[in-house]
């Protein structure tokens, strides 16, 4: 069964702390990227990544980071210099990063104790 | 960051009324225009990407419209059914690689 997986659902983050959400694709495709959605806002781009060892910042890079070892796996790092990381995050793939449709995980809710 | 803007921003519909909803988008360093559909409690769903100015792209009911040279494309959906409800959101692609998404339409679909 191919698709974009996204772990946990529901994650929660102490004042502080780092935390990584996963990402995962077996389709086989070059290009991942990580959205961010927040009220009223439409996604907006935290990191994406082209090919293994590839990435470049998005508009919202700040306070994230991300690697990219493994054609199959994006993970992203929310760090304790991002201030406002309550949100749904989104991963999604493509073929390539040229034009090409973009398949999504389920998204991961972040919440802030 | 560059502005992608949609409307309305929700809409509710009768069964097999057809209706039409509109993204612009800036008309300069423009790549791809990708539509998607957001069905509540799943992930999007690729509807269409447009490249070229003019082009028009259809889905069984679903259509959609691209003009690059000012900066708008239209989503047309013919004779809703309720399993059309969903929020419709579009995403400009530019030539850097970037996406820049609308906040989408949200279609509800009364029976």
């Amino acid at each position: 069964d191919g698709g974009i997986t996204q772990s946990p659902k529901y994650l929660f983050r102490k004042e502080g702390q780092n935390v990584t959400l996963s990402c995962e694709q077996n389709l086989n495709h070059d290009a991942m990227y990580w959205y961010r959605q927040d009220p009223g806002q439409g996604l907006r781009l935290i990191y994406y990544s082209q090919i293994v060892n590839d990435f470049q910042k998005g508009d919202i890079a700040e306070g994230y980071s991300v690697s990219r070892e493994k054609k199959e796996s994006f993970p992203l790092t929310v760090t304790s210099a991002q201030k406002n990381p309550t949100a749904f995050y989104l991963c999604a793939s493509s073929m390539t990063a040229y034009q090409e449709t973009q398949y999504f995980g389920p998204g991961t809710r972040l919440l802030v104790l | 960051i560059l502005n992608v803007e949609q409307s309305p921003q929700s809409l509710h519909v009768q069964e097999g009324d057809s209706t039409n909803f509109t993204c612009s988008f800036p008309s300069s360093n423009f790549y791809a225009l990708h539509w998607y559909r957001w069905e509540t409690a799943k992930s999007p769903e690729a509807l269409f990407v447009m490249t070229l100015n003019g082009d028009e792209k259809k889905k069984g009911r679903i259509s959609a419209t691209l003009n690059t040279k000012e900066g708008y494309s239209y989503l047309y959906i013919k004779g809703s059914q309720p399993e059309d409800s969903a929020t419709y959101l579009c995403a400009f692609m530019t030539t850097g690689n970037q996406f820049y998404f609308g906040t989408g339409t949200s279609l509800t679909v009364i029976p």
